[in-house]
């Protein structure tokens, strides 16, 4: 089974903090994604890297990075936390496509949920 | 633009019954995956079946099957036997054809179907 673990279940920080988000997957997955997720506007992609030390901007990068120095581990920095961060995160991993036309299925970790007072 | 339309905010479905999720989907692209995930109130997002565009055979998957109608666009999502461990939001979502411009990243989602199993 694919496994995906993010460091945290809950996290509270404060304004202006720099906060890590770490995410682990098990499958040797070449993809690995962040979300965040907020009441009525659904999953938004943050950022996206399908190799190690690749980065795509996904939809809303303004305000985090991201770094990947192993295949397995993709973190997610906010580097001055604001309150308009606050939200559930979300990490995910897929295989890259093996020459179709189309990704394969994204598998899901647990979720963080910040709090940023 | 690709879209994703799930019209059914929440709904109510008795334990042991069967229920259908509606999802529409927008795209002209010629292939794309469909995907379905389960979404319970911990807040991981469980993946659940998946349908290819030239998929000629509808996907099954136990007790989730997805109601492939390509000419419609759309791609329901049936779940039989309902249990009380199914209450959850559902979403559906769409990855775009990477041949053509879609990114590894775009997943398209929609905004999810609450679900509640009475019992």
């Amino acid at each position: 089974d694919v496994k995906v673990t993010q460091s945290s279940r809950y996290l509270v920080k404060r304004t202006g903090e720099k906060v890590f988000l770490e995410c682990v997957q098990d499958m040797d997955h070449e993809n690995m994604f962040w979300y965040r997720q907020d009441p009525g506007l659904g999953l938004r992609l943050i950022y996206f890297s399908y190799d190690v030390k690749m980065k795509e901007k996904g939809d809303i990068p303004e305000g985090y990075s991201v770094s990947r120095e192993k295949k397995e581990r993709f973190s997610l920095i906010l580097e001055s936390a604001s309150t308009n961060q606050t939200s559930m995160y979300l990490c995910a991993s897929s295989v890259s496509g093996t020459g179709g036309a189309y990704q394969e299925t994204q598998y899901f970790g647990p979720g963080t949920r910040l709090l940023v007072l | 633009a690709q879209k994703i339309t799930q019209t059914q905010p929440g709904m109510f479905v008795q334990e042991k019954e069967a229920v259908t999720l509606d999802c529409t989907y927008d795209t002209s692209d010629q292939s794309y995956g469909l995907f379905w995930y389960k979404q319970p109130s911990s807040g991981e997002m469980i993946f659940l079946i998946y349908q290819g565009s030239y998929d000629e055979q509808n996907a099954t998957e136990g007790r989730y099957s997805l109601n492939f109608q390509k000419a419609r666009k759309s791609a329901n999502l049936v779940i039989s036997a309902s249990q009380l461990g199914d209450s959850a939001m559902y979403f559906c979502a769409m990855s775009p054809d990477l041949n053509y411009g879609g990114s590894q990243g775009n997943l398209i989602f929609g905004k999810g179907t609450k679900l509640s199993v009475k019992p």
